[in-house]
């Protein structure tokens, strides 16, 4: 009840492509999902989050779809650019829990020039 | 640059040594947590600490010895490690309390490789 699942696993989009990240999840109990980015050698950093009361976020070229009845969220990098090469990592959370963030598995997302 | 300070940023050690990570933060973040991830993989979570207290311990080897001497500082201590425990480890903080959206900040970590 705790696994998100994070598909696909790698995505290799041409420049100016749309990028797409889907994620499930079976713990109805989450609240909160983030998304979070990251580079060879650093840290994930969070790049956009949504709660469970909006079905879209938009922040620039990077939004996410959320469906509340299929327990599934997704994120969209429109206008797709080379610098956007990295892991992105799904999570979900209950807020106010001390155990914080169940993350997906990863997808290495690679953008041609 | 990240507003979470990690050092230091790669260790190599033997199997026999001592040696402690360190994590800082200043924002004023009253959770603290020390993941492992290793290559490909999400970040996987071993200790939080909240208000300064030990919370959660994710059953990790006694090897492994968290500290945290206040709010903006938190220690990882090592010893005996072993060549699988080779990874990087995180920090990560976040603000504390009911009601929250609590987005965790993360350093960039401390690359470790135990020989």
């Amino acid at each position: 009840q705790q696994q998100v699942k994070q598909s696909p696993q790698s995505l290799i989009v041409q420049k100016g492509g749309i990028s797409i990240i889907n994620c499930a999840y079976e713990n109805t109990a989450f609240d909160y999902f983030p998304w979070y980015q990251q580079f060879p050698g650093k840290g994930p950093a969070l790049l956009i989050a949504i709660r469970p009361d909006v079905s879209e976020k938009k922040e620039g070229r990077f939004t996410i779809s959320f469906n509340k009845s299929a327990k599934q969220f997704s994120l969209h990098i429109m206008d797709s650019q080379p610098g956007d090469s990295a892991t992105y990592f799904c999570a979900a959370s209950i807020i106010g829990s001390a155990r914080q963030l169940t993350f997906g598995s990863g997808t290495q997302l690679t953008v041609l020039p | 640059d990240t507003e979470v300070t990690q050092t230091p940023k790669h260790l190599v050690m033997g199997m026999t040594n001592k040696k402690s990570l360190k994590c800082e933060q200043h924002m004023g973040h009253r959770a603290m947590y020390w993941y492992k991830q290793k290559a490909k993989k999400p970040p996987e979570l071993m200790f939080v600490y909240s208000y300064e207290k030990l919370s959660i311990n994710e059953s990790v080897p006694s090897r492994f010895s968290p500290e945290c001497p206040n709010s903006s500082l938190l220690n990882l201590h090592l010893h005996a490690l072993q060549p699988e425990d080779s990874a990087l480890y995180l920090c990560a903080s976040s603000p504390q309390g009911a009601g929250l959206n609590q987005p965790q900040h993360f350093g960039d970590g401390t690359r470790l490789s135990i020989l």
